[in-house]
């Protein structure tokens, strides 16, 4: 069974462009999150989407968005990047439902912003 | 989120030993915990988890112990590898959700 598949793996970009993030889930799971970590704030939580639907989000300004598409693969884009959004996102997947099923991770899209 | 600073702490064990990772969490509603294993260039490698109606759980070489009524958790790894040096993780769910808030990290280095 394939694992979680990010793309792409590096990004460069610059500050005040936007980027968009992809993500493609364990087969089978519905629910995927999105976490940013960095050396200095460690792994926190962005959004969660399940069945289409953002359930819960993180304390992140608005630039900060995302999208799941009816195949469970889901998006997220940074606008207007700043210096501060240089980290390592990544995306992790579950069952979903509530069922508190380990989440299983991808290896992560590493972000640059010049 | 939690605000860590930029130094690990790290645990540097023999070949051989026994090892035992420490993290405090911090919600009291939690009942869902997870441990990860990150490798450098990787994303967090689940390990195994516990529910809070537990207090102990076994898997293979590994063992996790939770402890309510301080809000800890530990990951004990039976006889350490050079394959086990990584940063490790233990991450609480606060509610229903998928939503995860993760400790600080530990990082284990195993040497000969």
């Amino acid at each position: 069974k394939a694992g979680v598949t990010q793309t792409p793996r590096y990004l460069i970009k610059t500050r005040g462009q936007q980027v968009t993030l992809s993500c493609s889930p364990i087969s089978g799971h519905r629910s995927v999150s999105w976490y940013q970590q960095t050396p200095g704030q460690g792994l926190q939580f962005l959004f969660e989407y399940f069945s289409e639907t953002q359930r819960n989000k993180g304390n992140f300004p608005g630039r900060f968005s995302g999208r799941q598409f009816s195949n469970s693969r889901s998006e997220m884009n940074v606008s207007t990047l700043e210096l501060g959004d240089s980290a390592l996102y990544l995306c992790a997947s579950s069952l979903g439902g509530g069922t508190n099923q380990p989440q299983h991770f991808g290896d992560g899209t590493r972000l640059s912003i010049l | 989120g939690e605000s860590v600073g930029l130094h690990l702490p790290t645990l540097s064990v023999q070949e051989g030993d026994n090892s035992i990772i420490n993290c405090a969490y911090s919600n009291s509603a939690s009942d869902y915990f997870i441990w990860y294993k990150q490798e450098s260039g990787k994303g967090p490698q689940f390990i195994i988890d516990i529910r809070s109606n537990m207090d102990k759980r076994q898997g293979q070489r590994v063992t996790v112990l939770l402890n309510k009524t301080v809000k800890h958790l530990s990951l004990q790894i039976a006889a350490t590898q050079p394959g086990d040096s990584a940063v490790y993780f233990c991450a609480e769910n606060p509610d229903n959700t998928d939503k995860l808030i993760f400790g600080t990290g530990t990082r284990l280095q195993v040497f000969p």
